[in-house]
């Protein structure tokens, strides 16, 4: 099973920061990598898919790169919605696995 | 617009089977794979299963040996089957859409308790 690490578990910003967010995995999984956006109550919601691209919807301050192991989610300027727990997934591997998540808090 | 809705049992007893619903709208079932997701305070998310367009399905390993998934086109609706459930499985219970989840139902708490 592919083990993913996030880091940093929390992260404090302001309003207006950048946000750099990042996902280990412990084996290459190419480009089959996702970001969410989990707020409490909700479910997730997709950000990133094919580890660069934005899902529909999602403003042009998220942004996401990496390859193979190592990936990063980058939020330019962090608005006050965007305060959120956010999770990577892979899903080359067999079973899909899920980050512990990376919490943006003010 | 697609939207997921999950359905079923919110309480289910010890060694009984959790059985879930997924009704699908905006899309078809045939058109995309269908997955269900957990969430749980100790375990964080974790994927239950997937079924694809064909209807083949790929369970995870550890929930394998009780896990069952199918689909009804007819209703355009995807199902989950869990037996011989213990406390360990009282979750958040999602459906969601394609190989990264672009689509996300509301998500239903299933408590396991007698």
């Amino acid at each position: 099973e592919i083990v993913l690490t996030q880091s940093p578990g929390i992260l404090s910003v302001s309003p207006g920061e950048r946000a750099t967010l990042s996902c280990r995995a412990s084996q290459s999984v190419s480009n089959y990598l996702a970001w969410y956006q989990q707020k409490p109550g909700q479910a997730p919601r997709l950000v990133i898919y094919a580890a660069s691209f934005r899902a529909t919807g999602i403003p042009d301050r998220f942004s996401g790169s990496g390859s193979g192991t190592d990936f990063t989610l980058t939020i330019s300027r962090l608005e006050p919605e965007d305060f959120a727990v956010y999770l990577c997934h892979q899903y080359l591997g067999s079973p899909d696995t899920f980050g512990p998540g990376t919490k943006v808090d003010i | 617009q697609v939207q997921l809705q999950e359905s079923g049992p919110g309480l289910v007893k010890p060694s009984e089977t959790l059985s879930l619903t997924c009704t699908i709208s905006g899309t078809s079932i045939s058109r995309h794979n269908w997955n269900w997701i957990r969430q749980s305070a100790g375990k964080g998310l974790e994927w239950i299963g997937r079924m694809f367009i064909n209807r083949n399905t790929n369970y995870s390993p550890s929930l394998k040996s009780r896990v069952t998934m199918s689909g009804d086109t007819s209703k355009n609706q995807f199902s989950l089957r869990l037996s011989s459930v213990t406390a360990t499985d009282t979750a958040v219970y999602y459906c969601a859409s394609g190989d990264s989840f672009d689509h996300w139902g509301q998500g239903i708490l299933v408590t396991v308790s007698s």
